[in-house]
């Protein structure tokens, strides 16, 4: 079943401890996001790559890292979370070009307490 | 400036009647993909339908069409024949550019409540 796997799918955390979130996807796809979803925002990318060792900022990427090195992979790592960084995040990969859907994975429930 | 707006923060429906969400979108590319997105409340995201800015006609997916008026810059996603199973968010977002597969833009999204 073609599908984009993250884990964990809940997470409670206390500040300053590193994590990482992981995302793989078995569709040979080249492309890969990181969202986080914020109520009354909508989804705001953090990360993304275009393929393997290839990534860029999106419009939110402070206090994130991520990346690249398989193209199936790509885990995002907050290496000192903080509160305001609470937050359900996707992972999404798309094929090129990106007619039709955007692939996400089930997401993510961050609690940084 | 926004680039994909969603004004209805909230709809409440009757079941088996039509829905229409709204969503306008901004974007001086003229090569441009709009997709509608479903998150019910377990929280994944469904991918529901799709229209390319070159498309001649409105897309169409089951029970969901997606009426496109391009010189209007809106993309509104209608749902027939309502089910109690459509109560979820959903979400209009925008890809720019043909290659512009790295970026999804989302609307703010919409509640959408079907009542029995």
């Amino acid at each position: 079943e073609a599908q984009v796997t993250q884990n964990p799918r809940y997470l409670i955390t206390v500040t300053g401890k590193k994590l990482t979130v992981t995302c793989s996807q078995n569709m040979n796809h080249e492309y890969m996001s990181w969202y986080r979803q914020d109520p009354g925002l909508g989804l705001r990318q953090i990360y993304y790559s275009m393929n393997v060792e290839v990534t860029d900022k999106g419009d939110v990427p402070e206090g994130y890292k991520v990346s690249r090195k398989e193209k199936r992979n790509f885990p995002l790592i907050l290496e000192s979370p903080s509160p305001n960084q609470t937050s359900l995040y996707f992972c999404a990969s798309s094929s090129s070009p990106a007619v039709g859907g955007y692939t996400f994975g089930s997401g993510t429930r961050l609690t940084v307490v | 400036a926004q680039k994909i707006t969603q004004t209805q923060p909230g709809m409440f429906v009757q079941e088996k009647e039509a829905v229409t969400l709204d969503c306008t979108y901004d974007t001086s590319d003229p090569s441009y993909g709009l997709f509608w997105y479903k998150q019910p409340s377990s929280g994944e995201m469904i991918f529901l339908i799709y229209q390319g800015s070159y498309d001649q006609q409105n897309a169409t997916e089951g029970r969901y069409s997606l009426n496109f008026q391009k010189a209007r810059k809106s993309a509104n996603l209608v749902i027939s024949a309502s089910q109690l199973g459509d109560s979820a968010m959903y979400f209009c977002a925008m890809r720019e550019g043909l290659r512009g597969a790295q970026k999804l833009v989302f609307g703010q999204g919409t509640r959408l409540t079907i009542n029995p």
